[in-house]
């Protein structure tokens, strides 16, 4: 089954304690990205890779760093995550860059407290 | 840059239609129409690659005025299940090739009540 997985669906943490979210696609798609969705804000983009060892800042790089090293795989790492990055994230990814369809991950809600 | 969807809200009785509207400021590439449930992944409705275009989806289509720069999405004969955040997503024509994104609208809140 075509589908994108992100690991941990739920995630509580202290500020400053450096976190890792997991981000897998099967369907061998070029474009990842990365977002952040706050109440009011909409979807806003974090993190865009167009290939691999290709990536770029969204939106809202801020805090965040990520890596492409296998295509399928695109970790979003917070360092030091503060409480205004309590949010929910989703990865999704697609075949191209342009006019395709993004095949969202299920998504991690976050709290930094 | 960010497309403008109207309503912001909607109330429906069950069975009846909705329109929502996404406009924008810059000629757009493609537009592409999400449902979100709160608290879940957007949902893919469609995507409209060029202008006059017109898709449906069950009871739910779209179309895309590439000279208005704008696309709406019908929903007919509502059910309870219509319910949910609809949003808009939208490329613009770049000279540069390849560092296209889609830019997402605020979204339409659609409540379909019994």
């Amino acid at each position: 089954e075509a589908q994108v997985t992100q690991n941990p669906r739920y995630l509580i943490t202290v500020t400053g304690k450096k976190l890792t979210v997991t981000c897998s696609q099967n369907m061998n798609h070029e474009y990842m990205s990365w977002y952040r969705q706050d109440p009011g804000l909409g979807l806003r983009q974090i993190y865009y890779s167009m290939n691999v060892e290709v990536t770029d800042k969204g939106d809202v790089p801020e805090g965040y760093k990520v890596s492409r090293k296998e295509k399928r795989n695109f970790p979003l790492i917070l360092e030091s995550p503060s409480p205004n990055q309590t949010s929910l994230y989703f990865c999704a990814s697609s075949l191209s860059v342009s006019r395709a369809k993004p095949y969202f991950g299920p998504g991690t809600r976050l709290t930094v407290t | 840059q960010q497309p403008v969807q109207s309503p912001q809200a909607v109330i429906l009785r069950e069975g009846e239609d909705a329109v929502i509207n996404c406009s924008s400021s810059k000629a757009l590439y493609s537009v592409h129409w999400y449902r979100q449930k709160h608290g879940e992944a957007p949902v893919f409705l469609m995507i409209l690659l060029k202008g006059g275009e017109q898709k449906g989806h069950e009871k739910i289509s779209a179309s895309f005025n590439e000279k208005k720069q704008q696309s709406s999405l019908y929903l007919t004969a509502s059910q309870l299940s219509y319910s949910g955040t609809y949003f808009c997503g939208t490329e613009y024509y770049r000279r540069a090739g390849n560092n296209r994104k889609l830019i997402w609208g605020l979204g339409t809140s659609l409540a379909v009540n019994p």
